[in-house]
Order: structure tokens, then C-alpha cells, then sequence
């Protein structure tokens, strides 16, 4: 089993820019979580499928983050325009079931806004 | 605000010590994970403890959950060099969704 696969897993960019990070989630999984961790703020959760669909995206910090999950082997996170303050380690993680379940974590997206 | 708090924020203990990370949570769960982040990796689950259980163990973890003080400890016995991580305890309340701790920081010298 692969495991969770995010890329990039390096991003640097510059203020304005867009930014596209991906994710496929371990095969048979049918929840999917996104979330961003920075020293200040610790592990946020971002916004979370189930079965391809939104459920929650109260997490989302504004208007300039998307997230897409157009089938169950594929997931975006889009940030336009990227700011400086974006600049933090996303994960994408997913889950058998959704909760109460352990959730198998990718190795990170690190984004740097210049 | 986040849901569950570890404490220290920082451990550092000798190889075959045993360490000790608390979490405190402020509202009525179903169940604490707890998970371990290595440097520059995501997190990876080690235990679940349900709202119904007191104490739990797998191998050198021991795991204990309090629901009347809201609090979990998770116990390494044995230390090693390699549980050198940062570790997190997470809860949820009927959903899907976890909340994480802030975390505390083991350092295990050889």
C-alpha cells in the first residue's frame, strides 16, 4: 500500500500567486481531511469529504482557499492569490470511514510565500 | 479554540526512562487518538481510546483517559533514541472530524 500521496512536496512561490497542492488518498478510503500546521496555530483542520463531497469547510481561512475532490483517487487544495501568512506544512489525510477512525496521514506539502 | 492541550510542551528524558504526555480537552468526547509526528512527516496513529474505556495498552504505550477531569496521559515505558517525535492527542465528538492538541516535543538521548 502506498500510502497517502501529496505533492509538490516542496512549493516556493511568490506573493500573488497561485498555488495548486494534490493529494490521492490510500485506495478505499472514503473520507479525506485537509489540514495546515504552523508553530503558532498547531494542526488546523481545513476542510473534509466524505464520499467525494464537502462536509465541513468552516476551517477554511477565506475566500482565496478552494478545495476540490472530483473522484474518490484525487483531491486539490488551491490557494490564489497565495500570501505570505499561507506559508505552513499542509497535510492531506484520509480515513476507511470517516470518524471515529484512525486517519493515515500523507508526508506534507511544505509552502513557502515569498 | 483548540480542543485538547498536551503537556510539558517539552520532554527530555534518557534512553529506558519511561516519559509521560498529558492532554486536557474542554468538552465531551467520544474518543482521544493519539498520534506522533517525526520531523518533516505527517502524523502517524498509535492509539485510540474510547469514551467508555479508562485504560488501554499496546506494546510499551499505555494509554489512560479520564472523562471526569477531561484528560488523557500516554505513557512510553522503555524509552528509545526512536520515539524521539513530537506527539498529539486528538479527539472527536460524533463526527468526522478530529481536533488535535498542541502537542508535546519528546527528546530521547542515547
Amino acid at each position: 500500500d502506498a500510502g497517502v500521496i501529496q505533492s509538490p512536496r516542496h512549493e516556493v512561490t511568490e506573493m500573488g500567486q497561485e498555488v495548486t497542492l494534490r493529494c490521492k488518498p490510500i485506495s478505499g478510503h472514503n473520507s479525506l481531511f485537509w489540514y495546515r500546521q504552523t508553530m503558532m496555530r498547531g494542526l488546523e483542520l481545513l476542510i473534509y469529504f466524505n464520499n467525494n463531497v464537502p462536509i465541513d469547510d468552516s476551517g477554511m481561512p477565506e475566500d482565496r482557499f478552494s478545495a476540490k475532490m472530483p473522484n474518490a483517487s484525487f483531491s486539490t487544495l488551491k490557494i490564489q492569490p497565495s500570501e505570505p501568512r499561507d506559508s505552513a506544512v499542509y497535510f492531506c489525510a484520509s480515513s476507511p470511514r470517516g470518524g471515529p477512525d484512525t486517519q493515515y496521514f500523507g508526508p506534507g506539502t511544505r509552502l513557502t510565500v515569498l | 479554540s483548540q480542543q485538547g492541550e498536551e503537556d510539558p510542551q517539552a520532554l527530555s528524558i534518557q534512553e529506558g526512562e519511561n516519559a509521560t504526555m498529558n492532554c486536557s480537552y474542554k468538552t465531551s468526547i467520544n474518543n482521544l487518538q493519539w498520534y506522533r509526528q517525526n520531523s518533516g512527516r505527517g502524523l502517524v496513529h498509535l492509539i485510540l481510546i474510547r469514551s467508555n474505556e479508562r485504560e488501554k495498552h499496546s506494546g510499551r504505550l499505555r494509554v489512560t483517559l479520564d472523562t471526569s477531569k477531561k484528560s488523557s496521559s500516554l505513557l512510553i515505558t522503555a524509552s528509545r533514541a526512536a520515539d524521539t517525535a513530537s506527539y498529539f492527542c486528538a479527539t472527536d465528538r460524533n463526527t468526522d472530524k478530529l481536533i488535535f492538541g498542541t502537542g508535546t516535543r519528546l527528546q530521547v538521548f542515547p
